[in-house]
């Protein structure tokens, strides 16, 4: 089944306790994205990747970094998380020349005391 | 710069009545556009999409949007609405030739039997 999948799915941690947030993808697809979803804000872009080793900042990445060494992975990493950043936090995928056809995962629920 | 504008963050309709849920964007290059539907507890799952030709598009469930420059819209629509299509719509907009995307704050439909 095709599928992004998001590890974990719940998180309660405390405030500068290290975290990686995983995503992996099936689809063999080029780009792969990572946004927060906050009441009020709607979604919000914090990194992109263009493909493996090629990533850009999306509108919030501060406090955050990822990597991408493998086509099918792309991990979000809280070096030392804060309150702040107590989020809902989506990873998405699509084909590179269709980049706009996102495929999201499941999300992972943050919760930074 | 591009930004996202969703009037209503909560929208109530009766069950087979019109749906009509408002997008309006700001680019200064022509847009790809998307409307994107969240059910509880769900990733996102794109309803449909404009990137360039015909300016009425049709997706997912019955949905439509119209993609409108000179009023610089793109609403969504679905002619009856069903008890199923209660969920978040999220309006979001990109450009050709660019990995980022900026997405409404949502609208919350509620459907009434």
């Amino acid at each position: 089944e095709a599928q992004v999948t998001q590890n974990p799915r719940y998180l309660i941690t405390v405030t500068g306790k290290k975290l990686t947030v995983t995503c992996s993808q099936n689809m063999n697809h080029e780009y792969m994205s990572w946004y927060r979803q906050d009441p009020g804000l709607g979604l919000r872009q914090i990194y992109y990747s263009m493909n493996v080793e090629v990533t850009d900042k999306g509108d919030v990445p501060e406090g955050y970094k990822v990597s991408r060494k493998e086509k099918r992975n792309f991990p979000l990493i809280l070096e030392s998380p804060s309150p702040n950043q107590t989020s809902l936090y989506f990873c998405a995928s699509s084909w590179g020349d269709r980049h706009y056809e996102q495929y999201f995962g499941p999300g992972t629920r943050l919760t930074v005391t | 710069a591009q930004s996202v504008t969703q009037l209503g963050s909560h929208v109530s309709v009766s069950e087979g009545a019109l749906v009509l849920l408002r997008c309006n964007y700001s680019s200064s290059v022509p847009p790809y556009l998307f409307w994107y539907v969240q059910y509880p507890n769900q990733g996102l799952q794109l309803l449909l999409k404009y990137t360039t030709g015909a300016t009425l598009v049709k997706g997912i469930n019955g949905f439509e949007a119209e993609f409108k420059k000179s009023e610089t819209s793109f609403h969504l629509t679905k002619p009856s609405a069903h008890m199923s299509d209660a969920a978040e719509y999220f309006c979001a907009v990109g450009t050709s030739g660019t990995y980022k995307y900026i997405f409404g704050t949502g609208t919350r439909l509620k459907v009434l039997a």
